[in-house]
């Protein structure tokens, strides 16, 4: 089956830093990019960032609203993509989504979402 | 960056009614934009993308339509399972954005 599970949500102080985790199964990891996406409550979507593929040099993009705060990074070895999140703000709280994206860019597995609280 | 406004933000249907959502581009992004649907407390899920092409497994009551600046996701049939809130998300260039969604509820 293929699926992507994230980890590391909890509660944390403004100014603080934690680390999500996404473990990838059922699909050949290191051929997608993969992308955080996140969803404030009783708000929409927002994209976050993107990690390419080992053939693109794993290059990253994010969202003005978390560059230089936030940094993605993947071990294709270990099926994993990670999210640190450096001097979080309160409006950074949200559930926080894992999302394989498709070869021509759409977002097409999506986690359950792990959720980080800044209070 | 690139802005997704959708239209309505909410709207109340009956089973069985043909459902209409459109989403505006601030700029022109070809056909390069799909459509999500989310449930209560469940991720998002892609139903359509490149503008009009039916993700594998979504019932063919969804279609999409547009090019350029305006899109329109359509719902043939409202199925009691349809009942959800929809974005749409443009892939055209970095930062990737979301519309601000639009909620169906049942009448």
């Amino acid at each position: 089956e293929v699926q992507v599970v994230e980890s590391g949500g909890g509660l944390v102080q403004p100014g603080g830093s934690l680390r999500l985790s996404c473990a990838a199964s059922g699909f050949t990891f290191s051929d997608h990019y993969m992308d955080w996406v996140r969803q404030a409550p009783g708000k929409g979507v927002e994209w976050i960032g993107r990690a390419r593929n080992k053939a693109n040099s794993h290059t990253t993009e994010y969202a003005a609203s978390v560059k230089g705060r936030f940094t993605i990074s993947r071990d294709d070895s270990k099926n994993s993509l990670y999210l640190q999140m450096n001097s979080l703000k309160t409006e950074d709280t949200a559930v926080y989504y894992c999302v394989r994206v498709t070869t021509n860019y759409y977002l097409d597995v999506w986690g359950k979402g792990t959720t980080v609280t800044v209070s | 960056d690139i802005q997704l406004t959708q239209s309505p933000s909410s709207l109340s249907s009956s089973v069985g009614d043909r459902v209409t959502i459109t989403c505006r581009a601030s700029q022109g992004i070809s056909n390069n934009l799909g459509w999500y649907q989310q449930k209560p407390g469940r991720a998002p899920n892609l139903l359509i993308y490149a503008a009009s092409t039916l993700q594998s497994g979504v019932p063919s009551r969804f279609s999409g339509s547009g090019s350029g600046t305006e899109f329109t996701l359509t719902i043939s049939s409202l199925q009691p399972e349809d009942f959800a809130t929809y974005y749409c998300q443009q892939r055209h260039s970095y930062p990737v954005t979301f519309g601000g969604g639009t909620k169906v509820e049942i009448k």
